[in-house]
């Protein structure tokens, strides 16, 4: 069955640091991958998506993440963060009949 | 643009009970999802609909659960003799599929959830 690991439940930053959040996904076939964003008292809303193509891709607010099929992994990443950032940021694949498969999730906490 | 919608946006009820959630995707979207988010736990997918007909319900846990979409537009979960366990965000999403290989491609967009607390 497909799966997704997110390995950091809850993350503490400052303001200006570097973030990456990691996100491993068990599924051998063609991936559709994605990062979901939850805002404090708001619904999910969709940061970037991987289909195909360049592995490197862009999202909304200047996060990126990085597609590596050798690793089964994509990395969710911001060179510095805000404290507008503070959030939980969900990993998901696509599963076969097109639902997610959501990670649990990692807490973002960025201290001003 | 309006977005997914979900009524009510938390609802309280007793061991036993039924409940009905309702959910209106954004319009044109031939697509709906439910998913449901325990504490501590990312979204688990429940039921999916493409038009009128439940495409895929290996995600609901029992058959306490059901799910109509009957005019293709709004959807209703339904649960039946709710028990404490049910307790979670009860999530819908819809998209506008872009069918390639049989799989929707495109992406969902969630709606605000229904809160779920069965006392």
């Amino acid at each position: 069955a497909q799966s997704v690991s997110q390995h950091n439940h809850h993350v503490i930053l400052s303001e200006a640091a570097s973030l990456e959040l990691g996100c491993n996904y068990s599924y051998g076939g063609t991936v559709n991958l994605f990062w979901y964003v939850q805002y404090p008292g708001q619904h999910l809303q969709l940061l970037l998506k991987y289909f195909s193509g360049d592995p490197l891709v862009k999202g909304i607010k200047g996060f990126e993440a990085e597609f590596i099929k050798s690793k089964f992994s994509f990395n969710l990443r911001k060179p510095s963060v805000q404290w507008s950032d503070t959030a939980e940021y969900f990993c998901a694949v696509r599963g076969s009949q097109g639902n997610l498969i959501f990670g649990k999730g990692t807490k973002l906490s960025v201290k001003p | 643009g309006a977005g997914v919608s979900q009524t009510p946006s938390n609802k309280v009820t007793e061991k036993g009970k039924y409940v009905e959630l309702r959910c209106d995707p954004i319009s044109g979207h031939t697509a709906l999802y439910w998913y449901r988010q325990s504490l501590g736990q990312g979204p688990e997918f429940l039921i999916y609909f493409q038009g009128t007909g439940a495409a895929d319900d290996s995600g609901l846990p029992n058959d306490r659960f059901f799910a109509v979409r009957p005019e293709g537009s709004v959807s209703t979960l339904k649960i039946q003799r709710t028990e404490r366990g049910d307790s979670a965000v009860y999530l819908c999403a819809s998209s506008s599929p872009r069918l390639a290989g049989g799989r929707d491609t495109d992406t969902q967009y969630f709606g605000p959830g229904t809160r779920l607390t069965v006392l």
